[in-house]
């Protein structure tokens, strides 16, 4: 699976989009972007995916760039409970493995 | 839908003991779990992968005999640490793929465990 990057860290205010970048330039074909977010002492929370098209969820738009070698994971109105550490995975369709990178721990201030 | 369950959600236990952790898929089947071990501060780092009815494949570096998985049914893993030492201390989460759709994973809330 192709290897990602993030910023360590991030603040935004709340009511404020939040835009959190990846880098995936080594990105093949058919590896799709993830996004996950983990809370302070809880377990991982799926938030979106896609392959190349942009997509939206109740939780969270996923824009990826058209060389794919990008994508911003964007939550529109940024509340408190969205602190927490936001991880962005590629791999392949049918690998069943999560590879997790240190992500972006996002700060929402009051 | 899509709920993993984990329990305990905290142990403490002293050293030389063993402990079980058991993953629970709550409304769905799940022919494959996995087991991530997360030290503070630290990222997600994958020890096995579990396969009902079969054995667990094991990541590069996770001793076998000392995390003992357990796969016995569609809707339950176990995982043993035998013989904890402190440096066993850690917080262990599962995540179990639903078998009726497309390789999604969910996650357990995750079990603390603290050796003394």
């Amino acid at each position: 699976d192709a290897k990602t990057t993030q910023p360590p860290s991030m603040d935004c205010a709340e009511g404020r989009a939040a835009n959190l970048p990846c880098n995936h330039s080594t990105i093949s074909g058919n590896e799709y972007v993830y996004w996950y977010r983990q809370i302070h002492s809880q377990g991982p929370q799926y938030i979106i995916h896609g392959l190349k098209n942009n997509e939206t969820n109740e939780m969270a738009s996923l824009i990826i760039t058209e060389d794919r070698k990008s994508s911003t994971l964007i939550l529109p109105h940024a509340t408190l409970r969205d602190t927490a550490v936001y991880y962005c995975i590629v791999r392949y369709f049918g690998n069943e493995k999560l590879t997790f990178g240190t992500g972006t721990r996002l700060t929402i201030i009051p | 839908g899509a709920v993993v369950s984990q329990h305990p959600s905290w142990v403490i236990c002293k050293s030389g003991t063993s402990v079980k952790i058991e993953c629970r898929s709550l409304d769905f089947q799940a022919t494959t779990m996995f087991w991530y071990r997360q030290f503070p501060k630290q990222s997600l780092m994958l020890m096995a992968t579990s396969n009902e009815g079969s054995k667990a494949t094991y990541e590069q570096g996770v001793e076998k005999d000392k995390f003992l998985i357990n796969h016995a049914s569609l809707t339950l893993s176990t995982l043993t640490v035998t013989s904890a030492h402190p440096e066993d201390s850690s917080f262990y989460i599962c995540s179990a793929r639903d078998s009726g759709s497309s390789y999604e994973q969910y996650f357990g809330p995750g079990t603390r465990l603290t050796v003394t």
